[in-house]
């Protein structure tokens, strides 16, 4: 089956830094790829939809200039956590829609966000 | 608006014993139906899924059948293993659009 590889699958960084989390496709193309976070024991809450070559769409409530995304290629999504903070801590995790079967998404194996 | 209300947890079993995890949708139009199983310390794994109303959706011994008439698609396995413990999102997603989870269910199942 598609496969849609995160990385890195842990990070911890300090207050302030930024932290970049790539999300890939590996074997198809996806002109679509989502952002979700997930918060303990919570679902997982789109952030925002990003499609290659445009703007994201960021859901209400999510900071644009905090967490920029970038869709530069069919195969490649980064989110970045700009001057992250400890209340960013959390599961980020990424699904792509492979353009060929549209009712069905894939999903990264998540990133696990530490803010010290 | 697209929305998924799940059976809230935590779900304890004991090994054998028969499954159901309740999962009820409203949604604009004729959306595909999901199960997805997050293991320990991982991402999200498709279970099975359905894509259009009567759809039994299965695999490795779960099942889940869209009914729209009650607008359901309840998971199910009839004898669970100490290996299905785990959080369980059902979902749904129409065309070309985003998905929508339930909160999950937490699954833990003891010997």
């Amino acid at each position: 089956g598609a496969v849609v590889s995160q990385h890195p699958s842990w990070v911890i960084c300090k207050s302030g830094t930024s932290v970049k989390i790539e999300c890939r496709s590996l074997d198809f193309q996806a002109t679509t790829m989502f952002w979700y976070r997930q918060f303990p024991k919570q679902s997982l809450m789109l952030m925002a939809t990003s499609n290659e070559g445009s703007k994201a769409t960021y859901e209400q409530g999510v900071e644009k200039d905090k967490f920029l995304i970038n869709h530069a290629s069919l195969t490649l999504s980064t989110l970045t956590v700009t001057s992250a903070h400890p209340e960013d801590s959390s599961f980020y995790i990424c699904s792509a829609r492979d353009t060929a079967v549209r009712t069905e998404a894939f999903f990264g194996q998540g990133t696990r966000l530490t803010v010290v | 608006g697209n929305s998924v209300t799940q059976m809230e947890g935590p779900v304890t079993l004991s090994e054998e014993a028969f499954l159901t995890i309740n999962c009820t949708y409203t949604a604009t139009g004729y959306p595909s139906l999901f199960w997805y199983v997050q293991y320990p310390g991982e991402g999200l794994q498709l279970l099975l899924k359905a894509t259009k109303a009567d759809d039994k959706g299965s695999n490795k011994g779960f099942e889940a059948t869209y009914r729209k008439e009650t607008t359901s698609f309840h998971l199910e396995k009839g004898s669970v293993q100490v290996s299905d413990s785990a959080v369980y999102f059902c979902a749904l997603s129409s065309t070309g659009n985003q998905f929508y989870f339930g909160t999950g269910t937490s699954l833990t199942v003891i010997p």
